[in-house]
């Protein structure tokens, strides 16, 4: 129940191409869904998050949609970059009801764009 | 901008040694965070503390294990007898009040043990 299951592991894009990465979960008591994007040797920072009150949320090149019925969430990233070449990790977590907080982190995505 | 600081940013360690990471939250954060991620794998919770004491655990996170909040500023993880599958990126995280945003991650300590 508190699995966060994200696809695909490794995605390659051409500059200019829109990447997008999926996640599913299974808990229905989560109710903050964030995204990191974490360069090799660096912690996980985050990228954009959604509640699912919202369908979608962008921000500047970066979307998230929300499927609430079907419990899944994907992140796009238009017009990709060199410098989005990351790993990406989308987390759920319980934001209200007395929680402590912590992040159900999926197994990431490896995003290469090439120029 | 604020930062979580971690230190040492690389730590080799003998199987069966102590290790002790440390951790500067952010000043005027309260939830403080131990998060794993074994190479190539996702980021696992290892254990949060509020208010002076554990608030939760995850099974990793057993008697060999422990965390302090020594003083006012500092946050560290122990592990008393490191183990071979200890070896991963120990990250440490700080959150403020009354939001699930805020949620900042340090840079990691790598711990290799040998």
């Amino acid at each position: 129940q508190q699995q966060v299951k994200q696809s695909p592991q490794s995605l390659i894009v051409q500059k200019g191409g829109i990447s997008i990465i999926n996640c599913a979960y299974e808990n229905t008591a989560f109710d903050y869904f964030p995204w990191y994007q974490q360069f090799p040797g660096k912690g996980p920072a985050l990228l954009i998050a959604i509640r699912p009150d919202v369908s979608e949320k962008k921000e500047g090149r970066f979307t998230i949609s929300f499927n609430k019925s079907a419990k899944q969430f994907s992140l796009h990233i238009m017009d990709s970059q060199p410098g989005d070449s990351a790993t990406y990790f989308c987390a759920a977590s319980r934001g209200s009801g007395g929680s402590n907080y912590k992040l159900t982190f999926g197994k990431g995505t490896l995003l290469t764009v090439n120029p | 901008e604020p930062e979580v600081t971690q230190t040492p940013s690389h730590q080799v360690t003998q199987m069966g040694q102590e290790v002790i990471l440390r951790c500067v939250p952010i000043s005027n954060h309260l939830y403080f965070y131990w998060y794993r991620q074994i190479l190539g794998q996702k980021v696992e919770f290892l254990v949060s503390f509020y208010n002076n004491e554990i608030s939760e655990k995850s099974e990793i996170f057993d008697d060999q294990f422990s965390v302090e909040r020594p003083d006012g500023s500092n946050f560290t993880l122990k592990i008393r007898s490191t183990k071979l599958e200890d070896s991963a990126m120990y990250f440490c995280a700080s959150k403020g009040t009354g939001s699930v945003y805020g949620y900042t991650f340090g840079s990691g300590t790598r711990l290799t043990v040998v």
